[in-house]
């Protein structure tokens, strides 16, 4: 089965200036996750998708950071305008259930590193 | 809020070792655990989950503890060679998804 696939690999931008990632997750996964990872730590949940529809953002930076899920697919991930101290890896990932009980794992992508100037 | 640490930060062993990694956490209320490695520039390789009802796990040369009354796992590979050194990361499903730092293996030839 194909993996959960990422675009771009790497992005540099400058500071104030806006970037786009996009996630294709496994087929019929319907639960999608996008992740934050600074260098040295681990990754810190963004958002859940169920399908289209929202499960937690309760740690997306609203006022910069946007994502969506149209169609219950692929999905992007926004940040308008960049900060500095958004330089990280952001990861994407998918699982074939919800519900945080589910016994189904988390598939990875590998990522997209950004770099802010 | 829950907080999850790994113990060691780094670790060097031989080929052939066997080694725990170790993940402690603070709220008990969790629904699973799940481990991860991670090597460099890559996303994230699921190696066990253990759902909260469970104890442990086994993966061929892997073995994950779970004792959520004292908020810990453990991570067992056996064995060990040169194609283990990665970052392994622990990972507590609760109220949030809340990663620890991970740990950074080095097996050496």
């Amino acid at each position: 089965e194909a993996g959960v696939a990422q675009s771009p690999r790497y992005k540099i931008i400058e500071k104030r200036q806006s970037v786009a990632f996009w996630c294709n997750p496994i087929s019929g996964h319907a639960t999608l996750y996008w992740y934050q990872q600074i260098l040295g730590q681990g990754p810190k949940l963004l958002i859940q998708f169920q399908n289209n529809g929202v499960v937690d953002d309760s740690q997306l930076p609203k006022d910069r950071f946007s994502a969506e899920r149209l169609k219950g697919v692929d999905s992007t991930l926004k940040i308008q305008p960049a900060k500095l101290e958004d330089s990280a890896v952001y990861l994407c990932a998918s699982s074939s259930r919800t519900g945080r009980g589910s016994n189904q794992p988390q598939h990875f992508g590998d990522g997209t590193r950004l770099s802010i100037l | 809020k829950q907080e999850v640490t790994q113990i060691p930060a780094a670790l060097s062993v031989p080929e052939g070792e066997n080694l725990v990694l170790n993940c402690s956490f603070t709220d008990s209320a969790i629904y699973n655990l799940q481990w991860f490695r991670q090597d460099p520039g890559k996303g994230l390789t699921s190696l066990l989950l253990i759902q909260s009802s469970q104890r442990e796990q086994t993966s061929g040369r892997l073995n994950a503890s779970l004792d959520k009354s004292s908020g810990r796992s453990t991570l067992y590979i056996a064995a060990s060679q040169p194609g283990d050194s990665a970052t392994y990361l622990c990972a507590v499903i609760g109220q949030n998804f809340v990663f620890g730092p991970g740990t950074r293996l080095s097996v050496l030839p």
